[in-house]
């Protein structure tokens, strides 16, 4: 079974400022994990992704997560916030040999000019 | 790469009516998936192809909802007399051999009345 958590429904922060969304996984197996941002009226984007390799995964527009094994964590994080951020966020998780993604419940992201 | 493509883009239909979704990989993308997404949710799974066979297909997936891909290409997704609760928007996405990550199309927006 696989299953994720997101922590907030709703993250608020100033532009300039660190942003962190928190994601917690349930794996049976070795996960694939993915961070994918949905901009109103646009399809998902896929931000970043960790399949085994370095547990510190840089992806696009500055954003970063690290996977915490023993913490069954995969937060994401990025230093300087842009009104361009401004988005829903999923955490995504899938098990290694299963198809589908299973998806979080999103993190509303907001910046404060 | 011109990305997943999904036509239409909205469609408002009354409830006991037909519809029929169209969804476009991008090229040499073997895998294609169907996704639902109502309101402050995250897509949930509901069938995935490798080239032309469906091979997995959620509970979430009624009778009403039947899906191909013929030759291996397109894919349609369509639900037969839709109901109230089948609004939501149907996201499609596609994985090339040997990636983890799938690329998600710009959904169709179903509303039943």
């Amino acid at each position: 079974a696989q299953s994720v958590t997101q922590l907030d429904s709703h993250v608020s922060v100033s532009e300039g400022t660190p942003v962190l969304l928190r994601c917690n996984y349930s794996s049976s197996y070795s996960p694939s994990l993915f961070w994918y941002v949905q901009h109103p009226n646009k399809g998902l984007q896929l931000l970043l992704k960790y399949t085994s390799a370095a547990t510190l995964v840089k992806g696009i527009n500055g954003f970063e997560a690290e996977f915490k094994k023993s913490e069954t964590s995969f937060h994401l994080t990025k230093p300087s916030a842009h009104m361009s951020d401004a988005a829903e966020y999923f955490c995504v998780v899938s098990n290694f040999g299963n198809e589908k993604l299973t998806f979080g419940t999103g993190t509303r992201l907001t910046i404060i000019p | 790469d011109t990305g997943v493509s999904q036509d239409p883009r909205h469609k408002i239909t009354k409830r006991g009516q037909n519809v029929t979704f169209r969804c476009d990989p991008i090229s040499e993308h073997n895998r294609l998936y169907w996704y639902r997404q109502t309101l402050g949710q995250g897509p949930e799974f509901l069938t995935y192809f490798q080239n032309e066979a469906q091979l997995e297909k959620s509970r979430l997936l009624s009778d009403r909802f039947s899906a191909e891909r013929p030759k291996g290409s397109f894919s349609t997704l369509e639900i037969q007399r839709t109901e109230q609760g089948d609004s939501a928007m149907y996201l499609c996405a596609s994985r090339p051999p040997g990636a983890y990550e799938q690329y998600f199309g710009p959904g169709t927006r179903l509303t039943v009345t």
